[in-house]
């Protein structure tokens, strides 16, 4: 049981370049995450899926696009990368409410941008 | 609106005593809470959940978490710290309302001295 799966876990970028994290869960959950983690400012929500064909902007989502391809698949693309997007990215899913509305997240991406 | 707050964003202990990280929410929703911890360079695993059931709840490594709704709390603890809890915990509140958000505190970190 793999759970949430998250790919690449490290990528340098120059400023400008383009690319894709890929998630992945294997838990037949319907909600989807992207978040952010920066030093002192905890985890911030970049963009969410409640189900499948749905995608809303979370606290932060300016200069990301997410794609939610199947149940099982939601992505967060960069089309232009700059530094300030410099961060650790978590891919979360989380189960319904008569399984307690526990959130599973992968092991995450490290980014730097340059 | 919904909010977590870690009261520290530091807390040092001696290697053999009590571990107390605190954590109060505000939720317009009957809510779940739940502990999260995040060794260096890793993802987040999840220690213990509140989903309305017993209040005083019991998680994984010795840790566990009462929740007091008079008090709109939910603080961690563990009787006698290892060296091996030395990490950073988040304290996340999930509401059960139409909209199920999810905020996360910005983190306490912990340090065990041996």
């Amino acid at each position: 049981n793999a759970g949430v799966t998250q790919t690449p876990k490290f990528q340098v970028l120059k400023t400008g370049q383009s690319m894709t994290l890929q998630c992945a869960q294997d838990m037949n959950h319907n909600s989807m995450y992207w978040y952010r983690q920066d030093p002192g400012m905890g985890l911030r929500l970049i963009y969410y899926s409640a189900s499948e064909g749905t995608t809303d902007k979370g606290e932060v989502p300016n200069g990301y696009n997410v794609s939610r391809l199947n149940k099982r698949e939601f992505s967060l693309r960069l089309e232009s990368a700059a530094p300030s997007q410099t961060s650790v990215y978590f891919c979360a899913s989380i189960t319904g409410a008569s399984s307690g509305n526990t959130i599973y997240f992968g092991e995450g991406s490290w980014l730097t941008v340059v | 609106a919904q909010s977590v707050t870690q009261l520290d964003s530091h807390v040092s202990v001696s290697e053999g005593t009590p571990v107390l990280l605190r954590c109060n929410y505000s939720s317009s929703y009957s809510p779940s809470l739940f502990w999260y911890v995040q060794h260096p360079n890793k993802g987040l695993q999840l220690l213990l959940k509140y989903t309305s059931a017993a209040t005083l709840v019991k998680g994984i490594n010795g840790f566990e978490a009462e929740f007091k709704k008079s008090e709109t709390s939910f603080h961690l603890t563990k009787p006698s710290a290892h060296m091996s809890d030395a990490a950073e915990y988040f304290c996340v509140v999930r509401n059960s309302g139409g909209y199920q958000k999810v905020t996360f505190g910005i983190g306490t970190k912990l340090q065990v001295i041996p």
